[in-house]
């Protein structure tokens, strides 16, 4: 299989700050993700991702897949940016494209 | 356009006994997925159908199964449930399947193995 680390595990942030989460990988992959799961279990798609930059709002993702590793940035943090983010990869082995999600890094924004 | 739809939402079950869930994608969407969420083992991918064939299998025993139907509907059972089932069993719809494309999960169904 292939091994995906994410850090910090857990983040405390003051309502306004920013914040950049990190999600390594062990082998070449196909696919990333970045997930955001509320506090009822919803997981919300945030980027497709396999490499590059890309912005949304308040959030950017980069991935550089040479070097096995993608940042997702949290500007500006609200209170609603609460919850778990995931990162999730895919890679082929055995015959299938497998999808691995990483331990998540629970995120408490703090009025 | 509808999300994806996950039915029952929250389950009580008995060891030994048998559940089945059931996952309705996004319209369009050809491929369905399935995870498994515990507090200890974190996500875990269990299957993942794409024109009612499994196409991709996560490392579970036997007992967890499911299929697609022609509507792109799928169900996933698990028999002979035992204490460590208890999780949020999440699915996922995409268009053309996990490679290269977006993933859209459901809101998940809370089972309680007891």
């Amino acid at each position: 299989g292939i091994q995906v680390e994410q850090s910090p595990p857990d983040l405390i942030l003051q309502e306004g700050a920013n914040s950049t989460l990190r999600c390594n990988f062990s082998d070449s992959v196909n696919n990333l993700q970045w997930f955001h799961q509320n506090p009822w279990g919803q997981l919300i798609n945030l980027f497709y991702i396999p490499s590059g930059t890309k912005q949304n709002g308040r959030l950017s993702a980069t991935t550089v897949a040479t070097e096995r590793y993608s940042l997702l940035y949290i500007s500006s943090s609200q209170t609603t940016d609460s919850g778990v983010y995931f990162c999730a990869v895919e890679h082929y082995e055995d015959n299938f494209n497998k999808f691995y999600f990483g331990s998540g890094t629970k995120l408490n924004v703090k009025p | 356009k509808a999300g994806v739809t996950q039915t029952p939402r929250y389950l009580i079950k008995t060891r030994g006994q048998q559940v089945t869930l059931s996952c309705s994608p996004i319209s369009g969407h050809r491929s369905v997925s399935w995870y498994q969420q515990t507090p200890g083992q974190g996500l875990q991918f269990l299957f993942e159908y794409f024109s009612e064939t499994q196409r991709n299998k996560g490392n579970f025993p036997g007992r967890f199964s499911g299929r697609q139907f022609s509507n792109s509907r799928s169900e996933m059972n698990v028999s002979t449930l035992e204490l460590g089932d208890s999780a949020l069993y999440l699915c996922a719809s995409s268009l053309a399947g996990q490679n290269g494309n977006t993933i859209y999960f459901g809101e998940g169904s809370w089972l309680t193995v007891v």
